[in-house]
């Protein structure tokens, strides 16, 4: 079936370094990518998408570049604030399911701590 | 705009209690879905609509049901709830199937 996978967490930064989290999925079909933020107490929250490859999704600093060779949609920010400190997510969807509902399959989730 | 809320925010049953989670949304949206979220696992989704009178069944749906009476409302129940079920419970719509989805803050859910 389809998956997401993400690295491990927490992930612990000062400030002003550089982010990458690691995204890999598996598909049987071409997918859209995303990644959502929960920051603590609340929802999930759309950062960026890529709906084909090569395509590159950017929002607040942080960019993703859908890589279909790797299957991979890895996000970056050269520069975290304290204010990134959050759950990142990664998902996937190919669209349509059985009864026209769009189903996100997400990965685990890699918490994000960013230190002054 | 209030966007997608839910109510209550924390629960706590003992096991074979019963109850409703509402979802209420403001943007008109036709497609509306429930998730849960577990420590490791992500979110899975539970059951989800594609419009006002129809349900249907996700990846996790058993010990669970869902009503949308009306456009703006989804409705989760537990009929008999086990400690399976402690979790925390999002829901979230979108305008048309490819639609980027909106979540609420979500209800922490304990079934002692």
């Amino acid at each position: 079936g389809d998956s997401v996978t993400q690295m491990e967490g927490p992930v612990t930064l000062s400030e002003e370094a550089f982010l990458t989290i690691n995204c890999t999925y598996t598909a049987t079909g071409y997918p859209s990518l995303f990644w959502y933020v929960q920051y603590p107490g609340e929802g999930l929250q759309l950062l960026l998408k890529a709906t084909k490859a090569d395509d590159k999704g950017s929002n607040k600093g942080f960019e993703a570049t859908y890589r279909k060779e790797t299957t991979s949609f890895h996000l970056e920010k050269g520069s975290v604030q304290v204010s990134d400190s959050a759950v990142y997510f990664c998902a996937l969807t190919l669209g349509v399911l059985t009864g026209g509902g769009n189903k996100l399959t997400f990965g685990t989730g890699t918490q994000l701590k960013v230190e002054l | 705009n209030a966007g997608v809320t839910q109510t209550p925010k924390f629960r706590v049953l003992k096991t074979g209690q019963s109850m409703t989670l509402l979802c209420a949304q403001d943007m008109n949206h036709e497609y509306m879905y429930w998730y849960r979220q577990d420590p490791g696992m992500g979110l899975r989704l539970i059951h989800y609509s594609v419009g006002e009178g129809t349900t249907a069944k996700g990846e996790v749906p058993d010990g669970y049901n869902v009503s949308r009476l009306k456009k703006q409302n989804f409705l989760l129940g537990l009929e008999s709830a086990a400690p399976s079920q402690t979790s925390v419970y999002f829901c979230a719509s979108s305008r048309t199937v490819y639609n980027e989805q909106f979540f609420g803050p979500g209800t922490r859910l304990t079934v002692l």
